[in-house]
């Protein structure tokens, strides 16, 4: 059974500062996707990552898969309050029955205070 | 645009009386599945198909059933909902040979 861990579960901070989620495994993943979802909605997806020690930048959000893709962090800049919700790392694998199913990470609930 | 849409988004059933979700997709997705999500908790996924094959998960209790009719439609029926049945249900689409998955707004489910 794969796993992924994702840390830090909850995160509180002020508008404008740096932080960064990561989520590990001791799994390979084909992919990892990152999804952010506010209350009371849908997760939407914010990127997928495949190829290891690949990065992605979407605007101030920076998402990075580790070299042995195992493991992935997202990274905000300057973090505002519209950056609030419950962020979820998702990995999948290819080949068989389990294709694209979805390993999710615990997600970590972020609130940015104005 | 092309979307992933559920029905209703508030649903209100009573102890044991059966209760059906829907969920309808524009995006021609061949795989659609079904999640149970609770409080802020990530998604556990219920069951999936792959066109009109159905795969259930081991751990998915014989409570919950579905039905594809086509490729557009997908619903999940609670026969008889028991108070943890109260939950975000969440239906997700994925192309053939795409990881990523694309979730509906999801239908919030209250047990009474």
């Amino acid at each position: 059974t794969q796993l992924l861990e994702q840390s830090p579960q909850f995160l509180s901070i002020q508008e404008g500062e740096n932080l960064t989620v990561y989520c590990n495994s001791s799994s390979v993943f084909s992919s990892l996707q990152w999804y952010r979802q506010e209350p009371g909605e849908g997760p939407v997806l914010l990127v997928t990552v495949v190829t290891g020690g690949e990065v992605k930048k979407l605007k101030r959000l920076t998402f990075q898969f580790g070299d042995a893709r195992k493991d992935s962090s997202l990274h905000i800049t300057a973090a505002q309050p519209g950056d609030t919700g419950l962020y979820l790392c998702a990995g999948a694998n290819a080949g068989g029955t389990s294709y694209g199913k979805l390993t999710f990470g615990q997600g970590t609930i972020l609130t940015v205070h104005p | 645009d092309a979307m992933v849409i559920q029905n209703p988004r508030y649903q209100v059933t009573q102890f044991g009386k059966p209760v059906t979700l829907s969920c309808s997709q524009t995006l021609n997705h061949n795989v659609m599945y079904w999640y149970q999500q609770k409080s802020s908790q990530a998604p556990k996924l219920l069951f999936h198909y792959y066109d009109k094959d159905f795969n259930n998960e081991a751990d998915t209790p014989d409570n919950f059933q579905s039905r594809r009719p086509n490729t557009s439609f997908c619903f999940l029926d609670i026969r008889s909902p028991g108070l943890g049945d109260a939950a975000m249900y969440l239906c997700a689409t994925r192309g053939t040979g795409a990881y990523e998955q694309y979730f509906g707004p999801g239908t919030r489910l209250t047990v009474t």
